[in-house]
């Protein structure tokens, strides 16, 4: 029973261009969304969160997108760098900050 | 500020062998989390705590345990190990519960042979 799904296991962008990474999932009790990155021999590190009764969240240029009606939510990087090359894992959180990870999608963007 | 340790970074296991992964936070948080990430999986959530002596099940709570008796560190122990356990091991910290940020320590690679 895989609550959050990343259906790409990798995307391949060039550099300045759009980066739009996809997640769906099934748990309708899902509070709010995060996005981490992470580095080869690191821990994942937060990016941006968005709550269940919102739409969209901007962080610079991050932005997440959250289509309640569908259960899909989707990171846009603009524009991207090739230091965002990274996995990226989206998450859905409940009480106590109990998180369920996607599988991860492996940006590579290049110069 | 350390963040968020980990130790040991990598561990070879024979089965049946038991061990305890450290994880020790700076940072005064309350809420600290053990996750499991298997190859081209996303990180599984084995046990919780949301404060020193409370601890909970996540999703993959089976043949591990957690004490929680300091705010600073919670281990997880490893009893009886098998070859489903070889994984990276995470543990994460945060302030607060809900959509609060966790902080992640760097992983243990944990292999069972």
């Amino acid at each position: 029973d895989q609550q959050v799904k990343q259906n790409s296991p990798s995307l391949s962008v060039q550099e300045g261009r759009i980066s739009i990474l996809n997640c769906d999932y099934t748990n309708s009790m899902f509070d709010y969304f995060l996005w981490y990155k992470k580095y080869p021999a690191e821990g994942p590190t937060f990016l941006i969160s968005i709550s269940s009764i919102k739409d969209k969240n901007e962080d610079g240029r991050f932005t997440v997108f959250l289509n309640k009606s569908a259960k899909h939510l989707s990171l846009h990087i603009v524009p991207s760098q090739p230091g965002d090359s990274a996995v990226y894992f989206c998450g859905g959180g409940t009480s106590y900050g109990k998180l369920t990870f996607g599988q991860g999608t492996i940006l590579t963007v290049h110069p | 500020n350390a963040g968020v340790t980990q130790t040991p970074k990598f561990r070879i296991l024979k089965i049946g062998q038991s061990m305890t992964l450290q994880c020790a936070q700076d940072m005064n948080h309350n809420y600290m989390y053990w996750y499991r990430q298997d190859p081209g999986m996303g990180l599984k959530l084995i046990y919780y705590s949301v404060g020193a002596g409370i601890t909970d099940k996540g999703e993959v709570p089976n043949g591990y345990n957690v004490s929680r008796s300091t705010t600073e560190d919670f281990p997880l122990r490893l009893e009886l190990a098998a070859p489903s356990q070889t994984s990276v091991y995470f543990c994460a910290s945060s302030n607060r519960g809900g959509s609060y940020e966790q902080y992640f320590g760097p992983g243990t690679r944990l292999t069972v042979t």
